[in-house]
């Protein structure tokens, strides 16, 4: 079945460094991929929609500068929070859809990142 | 705007047991209804998949239904086992936003 693979699961930084999170789709092609945050206890909440070759969509309230995406393949988008704040730390998630899946939405494994 | 919610928030049983997780979503306009499965710290496993135009869906020991009219689903786990705890999560994928919205969960503990 299709997999998205995210890398990396866990990432400790410093405040005020970035961090860059991938998300590959390893047999399939995703022109679109999604983001998700989940606070701890709450529900995940879709962050930005990346398409391949444009702008990402950003969610309202989502800071577009904060959370760079950037969806240069047909199998990688990648998501870079800058200049880090404890309040960022979260687990963060995406997602792709395989077009040849009928609803196939599968996502990937997760990052937890945790700003110190 | 759509609102996903999911009752219990939390469920503890014996193992053994049959047990029902229940989400509720405010707009019946859905293309599809998801299940997954979380488990602490890790990403999402699909457990089932309905679309919006049918009532149910099997997977060995779970059954998921789907009364869109009324915006419910139900997830049903037979014979529950230590290794089925977890959260469980429900996603509606909305016809209009072209994407996920998700219930907050509920975490399940199933004692041995």
């Amino acid at each position: 079945g299709a997999v998205v693979s995210q890398h990396p699961s866990w990432v400790i930084c410093k405040s005020g460094t970035s961090v860059k999170i991938e998300c590959r789709s390893l047999d399939f092609q995703a022109t679109t991929m999604f983001w998700y945050r989940q606070f701890p206890k709450q529900s995940l909440m879709l962050m930005a929609t990346s398409n391949e070759g444009s702008k990402a969509t950003y969610e309202q309230g989502v800071e577009k500068d904060k959370f760079l995406i950037n969806h240069a393949s047909l199998t990688l988008s990648t998501l870079t929070v800058t200049s880090a704040h404890p309040e960022d730390s979260s687990f963060y998630i995406c997602s792709a859809r395989d077009w040849d899946r009928e609803g196939g939405y599968t996502f990937g494994s997760g990052t937890r990142l945790t700003v110190v | 705007k759509q609102e996903v919610t999911q009752i219990p928030a939390a469920l503890s049983v014996p193992e053994g047991e049959n047990l029902v997780l229940n989400c509720s979503f405010t707009d019946s306009a859905i293309y599809n209804l998801q299940w997954f499965r979380q488990d602490p710290g890790k990403g999402l496993t699909s457990l089932l998949l309905i679309q919006s135009s049918q009532r149910e869906q099997t997977s060995g020991r779970l059954n998921a239904s789907l009364d869109k009219s009324s915006g419910r689903s139900t997830l049903y786990i037979a014979a529950s086992q230590p290794g089925d705890s977890a959260t469980y999560l429900c996603a509606v994928f909305d016809n209009y936003g072209q994407n996920f919205v998700f219930g907050p969960g509920t975490r399940l503990s199933v004692l041995p």
